[in-house]
């Protein structure tokens, strides 16, 4: 088993949609759980930031952590064209790593 | 902002030589790191480095690669022999603290390994 499974899509909506992005993960020792956002051929630019369970909201984007199902998402409220890029969910445990175990990525495209 | 800086943006080099790719993190981060994407695949961490020396390294960076903090702002990234699957956006990133520290990842640099 993958430790972090993302569905790479790519999923496209129509601008103004709700979109839901998630991840699975297998290692019950990870403590943080970031999203990133990528456009082609750029780095991650880091968008949320969670801690253990529970939810975040930043704007038009809320990200959730439910560490007893192992699944976080990211939900963008009334999507526009411009958050077309691909999502990577990542995260890491607790300690002195700083290593990041990153998902796939799923791509995204909002439609006008 | 600050923001983490990487150059060269593209580097093309033929297999076998030795590549150098720089990095200045953000200034008041003590945390660096290099990770790369190989086209179409995830994000793979190589390497962490914290006070002068590797804090933890993946299987991926075997003894061609190594990493260096030469002056108080950069941070390079050295392949010492390149084989064609080095061929990759190499990301460095940057934080205040390992474990609960955000991440913020540089522009990368694309390696072709001719």
């Amino acid at each position: 088993q993958k430790e972090v499974e993302q569905d790479p899509g790519p999923l496209s909506v129509p601008e103004g949609a709700i979109v839901s992005l998630n991840c699975t993960y297998s290692n019950s020792a990870f403590q943080y759980f970031m999203w990133y956002r990528q456009y082609s051929r750029k780095g991650p630019e880091l968008l949320m930031y969670t801690y253990s369970s529970g939810n975040k909201e930043d704007g038009r984007f809320t990200a959730q952590v439910d560490k007893s199902s192992k699944y976080i998402s990211l939900f963008i409220r009334d999507s526009q064209p411009s958050d077309s890029a691909t999502y990577l969910c990542a995260m890491k445990g607790s300690g002195n790593t700083g290593k990041l175990i990153f998902g796939q990525g799923t791509t995204l495209q909002v439609k006008p | 902002e600050p923001e983490v800086t990487q150059t060269p943006s593209h580097q093309v080099t033929q297999m076998g030589q030795e590549v150098i790719l720089r990095c200045v993190p953000i200034s008041n981060h003590l945390y660096f790191y290099w990770y790369r994407q190989i086209l179409g695949q995830k994000v793979e961490f190589l390497v962490s480095f914290y006070n002068n020396e590797i804090s933890e390294k993946s299987e991926i960076f075997d003894d061609q690669f190594s990493v260096e903090r030469p002056d108080g702002s950069n941070f390079t990234l050295k392949i010492r022999s390149t084989k064609l699957e080095d061929s990759a956006m190499y990301f460095c990133a940057s934080s205040e603290e390992a474990s609960g520290g955000t991440q913020y990842f540089g522009p990368g640099t694309r390696l072709t390994v001719l």
